[in-house]
């Protein structure tokens, strides 16, 4: 059981190239999230899914699109990266909805980014 | 619009009860508060999480008040490997959007 996994570990951009962020987690579950984490501001929520085929926003999701075209992995894309979006960059995936009874999220050990 | 509190960082010595404190202005009536670990390089990971009053697992309490206003991580006894930065999560009332705290800086001293 891997978990979460997410590739790259790694990244350096230059300004305006795009590039996709995969994630992938073999728990069967329904939810999957992206985050960023900045110094000194926690995680914020980019985007999520609340199952195959479907996604939503969350608090900072210009810039960013996502696809969860399988159960099993979530997309993070950069269609023109900017030196805004120098972050670390961590995906989870849930069970059931965050918040409820049980419903942990599993992180993955996240993809430093940087845009120069 | 939901927003949330954490002392920024807390100094402690091994053996010590450490309490955290995370509030939380406007949370969704029906959702948990949930804690999470994070060590430097790696994701966060799941301490406990709570609805009202108290819970108690093998590593932490979480006491949230009746007003559900806040929220209290207690690590009894911490050790050197408790050293971390600790945040809390929730969903607020109006946006349902997840927000997490902008977390707690715990180092604990020999």
């Amino acid at each position: 059981n891997a978990g979460v996994t997410q590739t790259p570990k790694f990244r350096v951009l230059k300004t305006g190239q795009s590039m996709t962020l995969l994630c992938a987690q073999d728990m069967n579950h329904e939810y999957m999230y992206w985050y960023r984490q900045d110094p000194g501001m926690g995680l914020r929520l980019i985007h999520y899914s609340v199952g195959e085929g479907t996604t939503a926003k969350g608090e900072v999701p210009d810039g960013y699109n996502v696809s969860r075209l399988k159960k099993q992995n979530f997309l993070l894309g950069l269609e023109s990266a900017a030196p805004s979006q120098t972050s670390v960059y961590f995906c989870a995936s849930s069970y059931g909805r965050t918040g409820g009874d049980y419903n942990e999220q599993f992180f993955g050990p996240g993809t430093r980014l940087t845009v120069l | 619009l939901a927003k949330t509190t954490q002392p920024i960082s807390m100094d402690s010595y091994e053996g010590q009860e450490v309490n955290i404190t995370c509030s939380h202005n406007n949370i969704a009536t029906n959702d948990y508060i949930t804690w999470y670990q994070q060590f430097p390089s790696q994701g966060p990971r799941f301490i406990i999480q709570g609805y009202k009053t108290k819970v108690t697992n093998e590593v932490a309490s979480l006491f949230i008040p009746a007003d559900r206003k806040s929220s209290t991580l207690s690590l009894p006894r911490v050790s050197l490997s408790d050293t971390a930065v600790y945040y809390c999560l929730f969903r607020g009332d109006s946006s349902y959007k997840l927000i997490f705290g902008s977390g707690t800086r715990l180092l604990v001293r020999p």
